[in-house]
C-alpha cells in the first residue's frame, strides 16, 4: 500500500495567492483528516470527514480555508486568499472507520506564504 | 478540557538511557492515549496507545505508565538508540467531541551515540 499521498511536498507562493493541497487517502479508509503543524500551535486538527461528508469543520481557522472530499480517493484543502501566517505543514491523515484508533498520516505539505 | 499538556519540550538522553516523556489531561471522558512518533520529514506515525483501564502498556521498548487517578500518563524508551531521535506527540481522544484526537505540544527527543 502506497500509504496516504498528498501533493505537492512544498509549495511557495505569495500572499493573496490561491493555494489547493491535495491528498488521496488510503484505499479503504472511509475517515480523512486535515491538520495543521506549527512551532507555536503544534497539531490542530483543521477538519475531518467520514464517507466523504465533512462531520467537524469547527477547527478551519477562517472563511479562507475550505475543504472538499468529491470521492472517497480525493480531498483538497483551499486558501483563498493565502496569508504569510498560513505558513505551515499541512497533513492528510486517514483511518478505516470513524472514530477508528490509528490514524495514517502522508508526509505533509510545507508550505510557505511570502 | 480539551487540552493535553506535554513536557519537556525538548530532551537529550546519551545512548541507552532511558528517556521519559509526560502528559496530563483535564477531561475524565478522555477513553484512549496514543503516542506517536514523527521523523524529520515524515507525517506523524503511532508508536504505541494505552486505555485508562490499563496501567502499564509495553511494546518492545517503549512502554505508557497510565495514572487515572492523576489524569497523567507517560512514555518511557528503555535502553534508547540514536534512532529513537524524534518528536514525540501524546494525544487523547474524547467520545464526546465526536472522537477527535487532541494532540500534546510535542517533545523533541535526541538520543546521543
Amino acid at each position: 500500500d502506497a500509504g496516504v499521498i498528498q501533493s505537492p511536498r512544498h509549495e511557495v507562493t505569495e500572499m493573496g495567492q490561491e493555494v489547493t493541497l491535495r491528498c488521496k487517502p488510503i484505499s479503504g479508509h472511509n475517515s480523512l483528516f486535515w491538520y495543521r503543524q506549527t512551532m507555536m500551535r503544534g497539531l490542530e486538527l483543521l477538519i475531518y470527514f467520514n464517507n466523504n461528508v465533512p462531520i467537524d469543520d469547527s477547527g478551519m481557522p477562517e472563511d479562507r480555508f475550505s475543504a472538499k472530499m468529491p470521492n472517497a480517493s480525493f480531498s483538497t484543502l483551499k486558501i483563498q486568499p493565502s496569508e504569510p501566517r498560513d505558513s505551515a505543514v499541512y497533513f492528510c491523515a486517514s483511518s478505516s472507520r470513524q472514530g477508528s484508533e490509528k490514524l495514517f498520516f502522508g508526509s505533509g505539505t510545507q508550505l510557505s506564504v511570502l | 478540557q480539551q487540552q493535553v499538556k506535554q513536557s519537556p519540550q525538548s530532551l537529550i538522553v546519551q545512548k541507552g538511557g532511558i528517556p521519559i516523556i509526560n502528559c496530563a489531561y483535564e477531561n475524565t471522558a478522555f477513553d484512549y492515549f496514543p503516542w506517536y512518533q514523527q521523523f524529520p520529514g515524515k507525517g506523524p506515525a503511532l508508536l504505541i496507545a494505552i486505555r485508562p483501564d490499563v496501567s502499564e502498556k509495553k511494546e518492545g521498548r517503549f512502554t505508557i505508565s497510565f495514572n487515572k487517578s492523576a489524569k497523567q500518563f507517560s512514555l518511557h524508551i528503555m535502553d534508547s538508540q540514536p534512532g529513537d531521535s524524534a518528536t514525540y506527540f501524546c494525544a487523547a481522544r474524547s467520545p464526546e467531541y465526536g472522537n477527535k484526537l487532541v494532540f500534546g505540544a510535542g517533545t523533541i527527543l535526541r538520543v546521543k551515540s
